[in-house]
């Protein structure tokens, strides 16, 4: 079974810190993708990056990035340089590849919810 | 462009009432899945519904089911109303039903039994 541990369950920074949300996860598919979405209040998940298993290069995106690991299982999140509008909760996903007749049972974490004060 | 809409925002049941939550997907998104969030948890998966036709349920009881129409849209149906069904039921949509395919999120319908 395919599960996603976020250890984290409130982090608070100060503005302009750098911050780093943890995602372990495990799956005995050898396909499968990662996903990161933010939760603001209003409760619409958001959509901010996709990995899958076969590609473990880093990625950047603003002041976000993003450091894949399949030796350690983790797919961890940075935010550089914090700022009051990424005060959100943010959930790890994992979704495995289910054959000709995939679908999508996508597996999320618990989530971390990142107060950034100014 | 129009994202994922959910209706209705909130709702006040008692228990062993029945429910019926609707969701309209991106246009051109031919895949919905339905997402059960308890205050405090991550979304747990409910079904997911390609094409028409149901390709994945998660670990939920009878009480719940869905159906998609033709346009697209869907419905999520819970019978038999308990407290502990009191959640966030999000619909997500996305262009094909694979593992590869990100989600769009609606905002969700805010569901309180009592």
């Amino acid at each position: 079974a395919q599960k996603v541990t976020q250890a984290q369950t409130e982090i608070s920074v100060v503005e302009k810190e750098d911050v780093t949300l943890d995602c372990v996860y495990e799956t005995r598919d050898t396909t499968y993708y990662l996903f990161w979405y933010k939760q603001p209040p209003s409760g619409e998940l958001v959509f901010l990056i996709r990995r899958n298993s076969f590609d473990e290069q880093n990625e950047i995106s603003g002041r976000y990035s993003w450091n894949f690991q399949k030796s350690t299982s983790s797919f961890n999140f940075t935010i550089t340089a914090s700022q009051v509008v990424d005060s959100a909760v943010y959930f790890c996903a994992l979704s495995e590849a289910r054959g000709s007749g995939g679908y999508q049972k996508v597996t999320f974490g618990t989530g971390t919810k990142l107060q950034v004060i100014p | 462009d129009a994202g994922v809409t959910q209706s209705p925002t909130h709702l006040i049941k008692t228990r062993g009432q029945h429910v019926t939550l609707r969701c309209s997907p991106i246009s051109g998104h031919k895949s919905v899945s339905w997402y059960q969030q308890v205050l405090g948890q991550g979304p747990q998966f409910i079904f997911q519904y390609y094409e028409k036709e149901e390709r994945g349920r998660g670990n939920f009881p009878d009480r719940f089911s869905a159906r998609q129409f033709p346009n697209y849209s869907s419905e999520l149906n819970v019978n038999a109303l308990l407290l502990g069904d009191s959640a966030l039921y999000l619909c997500a949509s996305s262009f094909r039903e694979t593992a590869y395919n990100e989600q769009f999120f609606g905002p969700g319908t805010r569901l309180t039994v009592l």
